[in-house]
């Protein structure tokens, strides 16, 4: 199983700064397999990020993945009012396909 | 559009089980695997497994294996998640998710609004 570790926990942050968060794997991914969703409270996780890099559709282009390896990266380049909220990192492949989330690194306002 | 719609909130005791719902619409059922994942309350996303709604096979890791079943009707599109032997421990919202894939990767979206489970005496 690939376990994912998100850094920071907690990521203090003003509107209009840039986000950098982190998500390390266990082992080397294939980064066709890796993701990133955003939950805000009360409501279910938001499809940002597939394929490490590809923006899903609808999602603005101040959010970008990038990584490869056991290192990937979560970057929002200019914070607005709407993207505090906590975000999961998740791979899911493999034969048979298995899913593992991070556990989550929460953006708040600073 | 795309769209999965779960059945609504259950309570349950200790022992039990509980037996929720996802109707898929807007799509080819039989073509995109439905997955589940849970989020107990405060804490991330587990995932406890998928089926492929066109032959019925099903993937559970290990933790889950032996006390969920999933199950899916293609008459009314609907995939069902059962969860036997009820803990407190399982108190937690249900999403159903369907997985997407393009050559670039593989995704879920969209989810359903989610089921909240609570297991209590």
């Amino acid at each position: 199983e690939i376990v994912l570790t998100q850094s920071p926990g907690t990521l203090s942050l003003s509107p209009g700064e840039r986000a950098t968060l982190s998500c390390r794997a266990s082992q080397n991914v294939i980064t066709t397999f890796l993701g990133w969703y955003q939950q805000k409270p009360g409501q279910a996780p938001r499809l940002l990020i597939y394929g490490a890099s590809s923006r899903a559709a609808g999602i603005p282009d101040r959010f970008s993945g990038s990584g490869s390896g056991t290192d990937f990266t979560l970057t929002i380049s200019r914070l607005e009012p709407e993207d505090f909220a906590v975000y999961y990192c998740q791979h899911y492949g493999g034969s048979p396909p298995m899913c593992s989330f991070g556990q989550g690194t929460k953006l708040e306002i600073k | 559009q795309v769209q999965l719609v779960q059945s609504g909130a259950e309570v349950k005791k200790p022992g039990a089980s509980v037996k929720v719902s996802c109707k898929a619409s807007g799509y080819t059922f039989s073509s995109y695997y439905i997955h589940w994942v849970r989020q107990a309350p405060g804490q991330g996303l587990e995932w406890m497994g998928m089926i492929n709604p066109s032959g019925g096979f099903t993937t559970y890791p290990q933790k889950f294996q032996g006390r969920v079943t999933m199950t899916r009707d293609t008459s009314t599109t609907t995939v069902y998640m059962e969860l036997s032997n009820l803990k407190s421990e399982d108190t937690a919202m249900y999403y159903c998710v369907r997985e997407g894939v393009a050559a670039k990767g593989y995704w879920f979206d969209p989810w359903g609004q989610g089921t909240l489970v609570t297991v209590s005496s």
